[in-house]
């Protein structure tokens, strides 16, 4: 089955700074790739999320880059603040397979 | 429109006990989704269904049973709870497109088991 690592597990940058954290996966026919945030006691919400035909997506101060033939793919987060402070979790989908695999997360803190 | 709805908020159950989460949504989605997750962890599917009157297995669904009996609601028992059912449990939707679109999440059960 498909195999999903994330990377680091922990990481804390200035605020200001940016933040980059990076997943692998082991499936080929993978072909959807969305991020989640977690805020402490909350709910995961969709914050950004890329397709197998796409390379790189924007959203403000939050963009994806997925290298299919490497099998990863990055959340790049621009000038940190505060309140990007969660857990960010990267998932994994296939087309035929119904289900989502979620990495183990990245706790990210943003010291102001 | 409440979304995804998750009752109850927080249990306590004593070892062997049964008990119900109940998920509904009012978004008319078709796909509906079981998770669990512990400290640490990401979120591992325990069953899920892809429309009313189905369901299938996730990653970790021994110990846990899943009905669909209407389109809106998804309902997850634990028979005879483990205390390493400890967990948070999550449920989430997402429309008839499966999954290569957004998953709405609830706000997620509490539940100890001692």
């Amino acid at each position: 089955g498909e195999n999903v690592e994330q990377h680091p597990s922990t990481l804390s940058v200035q605020e200001g700074d940016s933040a980059v954290i990076k997943c692998t996966y082991s499936d080929s026919a993978s072909n959807y790739f969305p991020w989640y945030k977690q805020e402490l006691g909350k709910r995961p919400q969709l914050i950004i999320d890329i397709r197998s035909n796409v390379g790189e997506k924007k959203d403000q101060r939050i963009a994806v880059t997925l290298n299919k033939t490497a099998k990863h793919f990055s959340l790049h987060i621009t000038e940190t603040q505060p309140e990007d402070s969660a857990v960010y979790f990267c998932a994994v989908v296939k087309t035929s397979y119904d289900k989502v695999i979620f990495g183990p997360g990245t706790s990210l803190s943003v010291i102001p | 429109n409440a979304g995804v709805t998750q009752t109850p908020k927080f249990r306590v159950l004593k070892t062997g006990q049964s008990m119900t989460l109940l998920c509904a949504q009012d978004m008319n989605h078709e796909y509906m989704y079981w998770y669990r997750q512990d400290p640490g962890m990401g979120l591992r599917l325990i069953h899920y269904s892809v429309g009313e009157g189905t369901t299938a297995k996730g990653e970790v669904p021994d110990g846990y049973n899943v009905s669909r009996l209407k389109k809106q609601n998804f309902l997850l028992g634990l028979e005879s709870a483990a205390p390493s059912q400890t967990s948070v449990y999550f449920c989430a939707s997402t429309e008839l497109a499966g999954v290569q679109e957004t998953q709405y999440f609830g706000p997620g059960t509490r539940l100890l088991v001692l």
